[in-house]
């Protein structure tokens, strides 16, 4: 069985802040971990993934994230926040067949 | 490239009312999945293929019929409407392997009254 938790479903920072969105997975197998990035009323696109190798992954838009494998954790983070930056980010986990297991969210304000 | 292609973006049924939620992907990925995103609980998987003519139930399927007759479309039936099913749904598409990423839709807004 696999899992999502993201902790903080709202995030307010203000901008030129460092930006940090928690996850933390549970998975039986070596877990392939996704970020996604919702603006409102579209899609989700994704952001940055980790599949195997170095555990420091850069995404688009200046975004990058760690996989802990002692703490089980992925969290998000970016230096500096932009306004461009407003939107609800998804943490996903695959582990098995195509079942891509998502947490609830977390809403990202970012402030003039 | 379209991607992957939602139709109705908006919807309003009645309860007990049936409809169908259409998606097509143009990239030839063999698995699509279906997901409802509601407040506070993140996208819950309804209904996923691994290629034609192989369906499964995700998390949350109660409600729903899919069917897997061509690669690229995957449409999802709603038998009878009720105002639980009110969400936003969401449709994706990716490669086989685990490593690879799902490519969204840009969803449908169902609202039953």
């Amino acid at each position: 069985a696999q899992s999502v938790t993201q902790l903080g479903s709202h995030v307010s920072v203000s901008e030129g802040a460092l930006v940090l969105l928690r996850c933390n997975y549970s998975s039986s197998v070596p877990p392939y971990l996704f970020w996604y990035v919702q603006y409102p009323n579209q899609g989700l696109q994704l952001l940055l993934k980790y599949t195997t190798g170095a555990t420091l992954v850069k995404g688009i838009n200046g975004f990058e994230a760690e996989f802990k494998k002692s703490e089980t954790s992925f969290h998000l983070t970016k230096p500096s926040a932009h306004m461009s930056d407003a939107a609800e980010y998804f943490c996903a986990v695959r582990s098995s067949g195509d079942k891509l297991t998502f947490g609830t969210g977390t809403r990202l304000a970012v402030r003039p | 490239n379209a991607g992957v292609t939602q139709t109705p973006k908006f919807q309003v049924l009645k309860t007990g009312q049936s409809m169908t939620l259409q998606c097509a992907q143009d990239m030839n990925h063999e698995y699509m999945s279906w997901y409802r995103q509601d407040p506070g609980m993140g996208l819950r998987l309804i209904h996923y293929s691994v290629g034609a003519g192989i369906t499964d139930q995700g998390e949350v399927p109660n409600g729903y019929n899919v069917s897997r007759s061509t690669t690229e479309d995957f449409p999802l039936r709603l038998l009878s409407a009720a105002p639980s099913q009110t969400s936003v749904y969401f449709c994706a598409s990716s490669w086989g392997q685990l490593n690879t990423e799902a490519f969204f839709g840009q969803g449908t807004r169902l609202t039953v009254v």
